[in-house]
């Protein structure tokens, strides 16, 4: 099956701090990439939708400012975090769907990235 | 996308099969059944899906009633691995979907 990683796996910042994460489709294009968010013992929040090429769709109640979203080739998104607070403390998921008609219903995660804010 | 219900937690014995119920009573005729699993501290990984037939891969089975009110993901012979939370998630198909996620199963796997 399609692969999708992520980068860092976990990553330890600073309040006050930007960190940011990488989600790639290893063998495939990805035309739209989720992420997500998901709090222990939750389950997993969508933050926001990123098409290749144009700005990313925010669910409500999700920081545009804060959570920025780039999606500028068809293999990578990237989720910056920006003025990171302690409450910002999260698992960071991504999937990425291809664009082909086939396989379109698939969706390909991430293994995750966790986020802790000092 | 309709909604479904699943029960919070169970557990099986390594070896024996697992039956994760799901409820989805709303389902449209053009949705599908699709399950995930989410092992701890991972991403969630796909397991298997089905419109109105029973279908099997290498990973569990998928009995749908023939209502399709209500599905069963079968992990045959559970081992210590297939610990995890498993979600039934009912969607169409089609590239508009944008995927969302219920609380699921906690399913534990004992010796």
């Amino acid at each position: 099956g399609a692969v999708v990683s992520q980068h860092p796996s976990w990553v330890i910042c600073k309040s006050g701090t930007s960190v940011k994460i990488e989600c790639r489709s290893l063998d495939f294009q990805a035309t739209t990439m989720f992420w997500y968010r998901q709090f222990p013992k939750q389950s997993l929040m969508l933050m926001a939708t990123s098409n290749e090429g144009s700005k990313a769709t925010y669910e409500q109640g999700v920081e545009k400012d804060k959570f920025l979203i780039n999606h500028a080739s068809l293999t990578l998104s990237t989720l910056t975090v920006t003025s990171a607070h302690p409450e910002d403390s999260s698992f960071y998921i991504c999937s990425a769907r291809s664009g082909l008609a086939l396989t379109s219903y698939e969706q390909y995660f991430g293994p995750g990235t966790r986020l802790t804010v000092t | 996308d309709a909604k479904t219900t699943q029960p919070p937690s169970m557990d099986c014995a390594e070896g024996r099969a697992a039956n994760l119920p799901c409820n989805h009573s709303t389902i449209s005729g053009n949705e599908y059944v699709y399950w995930y699993r989410q092992i701890h501290s991972q991403g969630p990984q796909y397991i298997i899906h089905g419109l109105k037939n029973n279908e099997t891969n290498e990973m569990a089975s998928l009995i749908i009633t023939e209502d399709r009110k209500s599905s069963t993901l079968i992990l045959p012979h559970a081992t210590l691995r297939d610990t995890a939370v498993y979600y039934c998630i009912v969607r169409v198909s089609g590239g508009s979907y944008i995927p969302t996620f219920g609380r699921g199963t906690s399913l534990i796997v004992h010796p």
